[in-house]
């Protein structure tokens, strides 16, 4: 169960697109479509992004997508806005267990 | 509208015992599966544990023998029960409502925090 690994950081530009990658294995995320994506806000609890790879939930921006390749699952934030500034955690589900992702903070310039 | 409130952090000594609570309202609590997941001061998001809906279990292989998570669906509360802590147990407790068998948490708690030092 070792974590997935992501870019520890990333930046980018008010309107910018940016894409955070989280890497795992074949026995998460090569293995299944069961990949999800939160964002947290400084001192606050996750919220789900994306779930199922690339599906969102009702009321999250359109401006958030997910896709999976092998054993690397991707977001990506289109339309960079300030409010995006957050820390970025993938996850997936690994046979009766879940592994989280080591996380990406974003800052918006 | 979903609530989760997670209680029962502190301060705890090594080798000492702990129980969380979480108490849901806004959805059908029997009907779905909860988890615990923590996150220790300055790093990631780590699954701890799962309880599903018929009350299968699981466990992150970092906690299995020594945290055990139950659930008690009249009074709509989620427990974990955590013994034998270590420092690395340190950490905020979040609860999460979990969507099963797909694996992904659609609602969280604001969190408890556990520290464990002496």
């Amino acid at each position: 169960q070792s974590a997935l690994t992501q870019t520890a950081s990333l930046s980018g530009s008010p309107g910018q697109s940016i894409t955070i990658s989280c890497t795992g294995t074949s026995s998460d995320i090569g293995s299944y479509n069961l990949v999800s994506w939160y964002q947290q806000h400084p001192g606050k609890a996750p919220k789900l992004l994306i779930y199922e790879v690339n599906k969102r939930p009702s009321g999250v921006s359109s401006r958030f997508s997910g896709s999976k390749s092998g054993n690397t699952a991707t977001l990506t934030i289109s339309g960079l806005q300030a409010e995006d500034e957050a820390e970025y955690h993938c996850c997936s589900y690994a046979t009766a267990s879940v592994v989280f992702g080591t996380g990406t903070l974003v800052t918006v310039l | 509208e979903v609530q989760l409130l997670e209680s029962g952090g502190g301060l705890v000594q090594p080798g000492g015992s702990l129980r969380l609570s979480c108490a849901a309202s806004g959805f059908t609590f029997s009907n779905y599966a909860l988890s615990w997941v923590r996150q220790a001061p300055g790093k990631g998001l780590e699954w701890v544990s799962t309880i599903s809906a018929s009350n299968h279990t699981y466990y992150s292989n970092s906690v299995k023998g020594q945290f055990t998570i139950s659930r008690d669906n009249d009074k709509n509360t989620l427990y974990l029960q955590m013994s034998s802590l270590r420092a690395d147990d340190t950490a905020v407790y979040y609860c999460a409502k979990t969507k099963m068998p797909r694996w992904y948490f659609d609602y969280w708690g604001q969190g408890t925090l556990v520290t464990v030092s002496s």
